[in-house]
């Protein structure tokens, strides 16, 4: 089955650029999600196929998607983006919903 | 407002069975494919099982095959899951969700506020 690979934290200052990376075998070729999760809370979608965002959502949110790596981008980072981010894409193969395991930003 | 709440779950004995339902509201619940999504304690989130518009068609992760049963009444804008042969890893915060996209492009646009399952003596 198809796998996803996040790195488990990122930190950043505030004010700076964060990335979040996501790999998988020829992800370029997949149309990669993001979703953010703060404390008890549930999902929130904030970039879909590649790098569009929904309504509601900062222009400092970006994502990009080439080779076998996808990145979601945070600039001038907030202490109100400390959550959990997942990557999602569609496993043709298999038929099924992937996930990464998810990234913790730390917002020093 | 388009909104997703979860009702049901609760605490099931190992081997037990539980039903989680999804009502939906604010949205035409007929037009989208839904899905369930699990979050162990601490954990990520894993996806569960998916319901075509209709209700014909349903896939499952491989942990949940022939335990779990997702379906959809279109005419109560209800989803649901029936849990069946619970064991101690089902232990989860269960979440319905709305997608988007062309089936290859699927992306979680609505989420519900999720219902803890927890299976335990």
């Amino acid at each position: 089955s198809y796998v996803l690979t996040q790195p488990p934290s990122v930190s950043v200052a505030p004010g700076q650029t964060a990335r979040i990376t996501c790999g998988g075998k020829n992800i370029g070729g997949k149309s990669v999600h993001w979703c953010q999760q703060k404390p008890g809370q549930a999902p929130t979608l904030v970039v879909h196929d590649d790098n569009d965002r929904p309504s509601g959502i900062p222009e400092r949110f970006s994502g990009s998607n080439s080779g076998n790596t996808a990145t979601l981008s945070i600039s001038r980072v907030e202490a109100g983006d400390e959550a959990d981010y997942y990557c999602q894409v569609w496993d043709s193969s298999s038929d099924h919903v992937v996930f990464g395991g998810g990234t913790k930003l730390t917002v020093l | 407002e388009e909104q997703l709440v979860e009702s049901g779950g609760g605490l099931v004995q190992p081997g037990g069975s539980v039903r989680l339902s999804c009502a939906a509201s604010g949205f035409t619940f007929s037009n989208f494919w839904m899905h369930w999504v699990r979050q162990a304690p601490g954990k990520g989130l894993v996806w569960v099982s998916r319901i075509g518009r209709d209700g014909s068609e349903t896939n499952y992760a491989d942990f949940v095959k022939g335990r779990f049963t997702i379906s959809r009444d279109n005419a109560k804008n209800t989803l649901s899951l029936q849990m069946n042969s619970l064991s101690l890893e089902d232990t989860a915060i269960y979440y319905c969700a709305r997608v988007r996209g062309a089936i290859t492009t699927y992306y979680f646009d609505l989420w519900g506020q999720g219902k803890l399952v927890t299976v335990s003596a």
